[in-house]
Order: C-alpha cells, then sequence, then structure tokens
C-alpha cells in the first residue's frame, strides 16, 4: 500500500511568485484535502477535492486555488505569495463516505517566503 | 461548527509516568473525534478513531482515549510514558455530513523527561 507522497520537501520563494506543491494520495482513496500548518499552530483546512472538483473550502483567500486528476493526485497553487503564506503545507487522503476512513497525512511541504 | 479545545500547549512527564493529554469538543451531534501525533518536520501520524460503538478507544503505540459525551471530553492516556512519545500531539474532529472537514486543535508539545 503507497502512502501519501508530497513534493517538494522544501521551497524558498519571493513575495509576490507564484508556487505549486504536489501531491499523490494513498493508493484506493478518492478525496484529497489541504492543509496549512503555521509554526505552532494546528493545521488549518484549506480545501477538499473530490471527483476532480473542490467540494468544500476553508477561509482562505481565492489566490488558493488546487486541482485533482482522474488518478486522484492533486496540486496546490498559490499566487501573490505573502510572508504570511510560510507555513508546513500538508496533504491528506481518504475515501469520501466512510465512516472509518481517517485522513492519512502526507510529510507535507515546508513553504518559505522572503 | 463543530471545534475542539486542547488545555495545555505543552505537557512535561517523566520517563514512566501516565500521560494525559486533554481535549473537550463542542458539538451538538455525536461527532467523529481522532487524535493524531506529529514527530518534528514530518506529517501527522493518526495514533486512534472514535467513530461510533465502543467509548473506550485503543491506538497505535499503547496510547487509549475514552469518549466521554456528558463531559465532551476526549481524552489521550498512556499509562507509562517512553521517550519515544516525545511528540506534539493533536486533537481532531470531523463533521458528519457533506464534505470530511477535519478540525484541528492547537496541540500539545509533549515532553519526555528521563
Amino acid at each position: 500500500e503507497t502512502g501519501v507522497t508530497q513534493s517538494p520537501t522544501h521551497l524558498i520563494k519571493t513575495r509576490g511568485q507564484q508556487v505549486t506543491l504536489r501531491c499523490s494520495s494513498q493508493s484506493g482513496h478518492n478525496t484529497v484535502s489541504w492543509y496549512q500548518q503555521a509554526l505552532g499552530q494546528g493545521p488549518q483546512f484549506i480545501f477538499q477535492y473530490y471527483r476532480e472538483e473542490e467540494n468544500g473550502r476553508g477561509n482562505f483567500p481565492p489566490r488558493f486555488s488546487g486541482l485533482q486528476f482522474p488518478n486522484y493526485s492533486s496540486e496546490l497553487n498559490v499566487n501573490a505569495l505573502e510572508l504570511d503564506d510560510s507555513a508546513l503545507y500538508l496533504c491528506a487522503s481518504t475515501i469520501m463516505g466512510q465512516v472509518n476512513s481517517p485522513l492519512h497525512f502526507g510529510n507535507g511541504t515546508r513553504l518559505t517566503v522572503t | 461548527a463543530q471545534s475542539v479545545t486542547q488545555l495545555g500547549s505543552h505537557v512535561s512527564v517523566s520517563e514512566g509516568a501516565l500521560v494525559l493529554l486533554r481535549c473537550n469538543y463542542s458539538s451538538s451531534v455525536p461527532p467523529y473525534l481522532f487524535w493524531y501525533v506529529q514527530y518534528p518536520n514530518q506529517g501527522l501520524q493518526l495514533l486512534l478513531k472514535y467513530t461510533t460503538g465502543a467509548t473506550l478507544v485503543k491506538g497505535i503505540n499503547g496510547f487509549e482515549a475514552e469518549f466521554k459525551k456528558s463531559e465532551t471530553s476526549f481524552h489521550l492516556t498512556k499509562p507509562s510514558a517512553h521517550m519515544s512519545d516525545a511528540a506534539e500531539y493533536f486533537c481532531a474532529v470531523r463533521s458528519l455530513g457533506g464534505y470530511q472537514k477535519v478540525t484541528f486543535g492547537i496541540g500539545t508539545k509533549l515532553q519526555v523527561i528521563p
């Protein structure tokens, strides 16, 4: 069973730039969620994708966008980067509608915005 | 909206002592509850989950948690702390319907003193 994998592991960007983070979901999972974890905080829900469509979103501006592909992998795109976007970005996969299916997390991408 | 409150952002215990990490939830209906552990520079790993059924839930690494509806609590315990238990622990709640958003607490950093 292949777990959730994320790339890259670390990234440094300049304010105003754009970034794309990638995630491969665990085999058999059809739903992908993205979370932002700032230093010293719990993960904050960004959005969730199911059947290649966004079906839930947290309190994040539209410059945070995503995609889900037919193989259930996903991308998180952030435009016009701000210093406060510096955080660990976590991808998690699960099976939609299955009560006993928890989130399975990748190891995250550490984004630093300078 | 559902939420969880973790009491104590830092907890220190001696090796071999009881570990007790506190979590209270806010929900109008019985929620799905989880405990995750995060080691430095890693993603979150599921320790245990409560969905329905038995209120005492056993997880990995000797941890367990008890769902107490009357107290709206889901505290995490382990009889005897090991050095390897030093990590950050997150309590989380998942919405019942619609998309499966998971809301996390701020986390409790566990220090184990030799």
